[in-house]
């Protein structure tokens, strides 16, 4: 079955690139996603890439796909602490008839002034 | 403006008792999804529905039930068969569209239920 695994934590200074690892299982992937979570409030889709990309560029954000090694990241330049939050990666598992999203555990970025 | 609204956010559930989330959308989505959340844990899919009157069990069904009698309208009901409810709960919705089904999906602000 599909598996989505992620860092549970990362901690980065105010005005530093963070970089949010996730790795997947899922060779028949479509699309990946990234999604951010702020306390007590749902999930807010940041951005999302293809599997036929490498990588993606919004503002920003840089989203990189290593098809080889299942492995996506998330670059947020200058980090800010209106940043800190959790932060989740999922896949669209192709093998269904239905787009179902499978998640990662989530990475809680902490930024520090 | 175009969203998803769930109610209440807070819910508070005696031992025993059901108690249904609610969940609606003005986005004209055909897919509306239930997902639970639980502490340094990613989501888990506990019922989805691509159609009106229709409607699938996700990968943790039990204890927990669904209706889709309206395309805007996904409900949630928690039944005394779930052992461990205390949890926060998230409604979704997208476009169904194509083979890849690759539209995003879109959450509203979820229910946080607590057992009293």
């Amino acid at each position: 079955g599909e598996d989505v695994e992620q860092s549970l934590f990362l901690s980065v200074r105010e005005g530093d690139s963070s970089v949010i690892n996730c790795t997947y299982t899922d060779s028949s992937s479509t699309y990946l996603y990234w999604y951010k979570q702020e306390p007590g409030a749902g999930l807010q889709l940041l951005t999302y890439i293809f599997s036929n990309m490498d990588m993606k560029q919004d503002q920003r954000l840089t989203v990189l796909l290593n098809k080889k090694d299942k492995h996506l990241s998330l670059r947020i330049a200058d980090t800010q602490t209106g940043d800190s939050a959790i932060y989740f990666c999922a896949e669209i598992y192709g093998g269904t008839s239905y787009g179902k999203l499978t998640f990662g555990q989530g990475t809680i970025l902490t930024v520090h002034p | 403006d175009g969203g998803i609204t769930q109610s209440p956010k807070y819910l508070f559930r005696k031992e025993g008792q059901n108690v249904t989330l609610s969940c609606e959308q003005n986005l004209n989505h055909d897919a509306m999804y239930w997902y639970r959340q639980d502490p340094g844990q990613g989501l888990r899919l506990i019922y989805y529905s691509q159609i009106v009157n229709d409607f699938q069990k996700g990968d943790i069904a039990e204890g927990y039930s669904v209706s889709r009698e309206k395309k805007e309208s996904f409900p949630l009901t928690v039944t005394s068969a779930q052992k461990n409810p205390t949890a926060f709960y998230l409604c979704a919705s997208s476009i169904v569209s194509g083979p890849t089904r690759n539209q995003p999906q879109h959450f509203g602000d979820g229910t946080r239920l607590s057992i009293l």
